[in-house]
C-alpha cells in the first residue's frame, strides 16, 4: 500500500519569512515523491520531484524539498515567502511497482504582506 | 504550442443525464488520467489509460466511463450513476505511466447538478 499525510490543512507565513509545508509519506519499497502546487479554479502546476540521489531536490519558482527516509518525510521549503505563493499545495507518492500517484489533501499556504 | 485542454470549462448538468468532459493533449505522451477534487479531499484517480484501447478502474470509478480511441485524447462521461458527480475534474497526462514520469495537468472542468 501507499499513503501520504499533509498535517497540517493550512500554513500561514509572513512575506519574506521562510516557510515549510509537512508531507510524510509511507510506502513499501522506494518512494517516487512529487510536489504540485495549485491555484484557484485551475490545474495543478509541478514544482519538483524526488527519484534518487541527493537528498535537497530544487525546484520552480525557488522551492525546495528534502527528502528524510528514516523520517519518510519529504517536506517543501522557500528560504523567502511571497505573496504570490499563496496556494494550495499537495504532496504524491508513487512507490516502485504500483501503477499510481497517490495524492494527499492538501495544504493551503497563505503569505500575508 | 504544447499542453493539456480540456472542456468545457463549466458544465451543467440536470440530474439523470449523462455528460461528457473532453480532454486532448498534444504532448505525444502515451498516459493519460482522471481525477475527481473535492474540498478537503485532494484527488481522487477516477480511470487512467497507458496505452490507446486500454484503460484500467482507478478507486472511484463507479459512475463513470472512458474511451481512448485515439492517443491524444481521454475522454470521461459522468453518467446518471453517479450519485454525486458535483466537483472539478482533472485530467493529467504523462509520458510513459512510468512510476518516475511526470503527470501534467489540464485546467479542469467544474460540473455542478443542478
Amino acid at each position: 500500500a501507499q499513503s501520504v499525510a499533509q498535517p497540517e490543512d493550512q500554513v500561514n507565513v509572513a512575506e519574506g519569512n521562510p516557510l515549510t509545508v509537512k508531507c510524510t509519506y509511507s510506502v513499501s519499497g522506494n518512494p517516487y515523491l512529487f510536489w504540485y502546487v495549485q491555484y484557484p479554479n485551475r490545474g495543478l502546476q509541478f514544482l519538483l520531484k524526488y527519484i534518487t540521489g541527493d537528498n535537497l531536490v530544487k525546484g520552480s519558482y525557488g522551492f525546495e524539498a528534502e527528502f528524510n527516509k528514516s523520517q519518510t518525510s519529504f517536506h517543501l521549503k522557500k528560504p523567502s515567502a511571497l505573496v504570490s505563493d499563496s496556494a494550495l499545495y499537495f504532496c504524491a507518492v508513487r512507490a516502485s511497482g504500483y501503477s499510481t500517484l497517490t495524492f494527499g489533501k492538501g495544504t493551503m499556504l497563505l503569505v500575508s504582506p | 504550442d504544447g499542453g493539456i485542454t480540456q472542456s468545457p470549462k463549466y458544465l451543467f448538468r440536470k440530474e439523470g443525464q449523462n455528460v461528457t468532459l473532453s480532454c486532448e493533449q498534444n504532448l505525444n505522451h502515451d498516459a493519460m488520467y482522471w481525477y475527481r477534487q473535492d474540498p478537503g479531499q485532494g484527488l481522487r484517480l477516477i480511470y487512467y489509460s497507458q496505452i490507446v484501447n486500454d484503460f484500467q478502474k482507478g478507486d472511484i470509478a463507479e459512475g463513470y466511463s472512458v474511451s481512448r480511441e485515439k492517443k491524444e485524447s481521454f475522454p470521461l462521461t459522468v453518467t446518471s450513476a453517479q450519485k454525486n458527480p458535483t466537483a472539478f475534474y482533472l485530467c493529467a497526462s504523462s509520458l510513459a505511466g512510468g512510476p518516475i514520469d511526470t503527470q501534467y495537468f489540464g485546467p479542469g472542468t467544474r460540473l455542478t447538478v443542478l
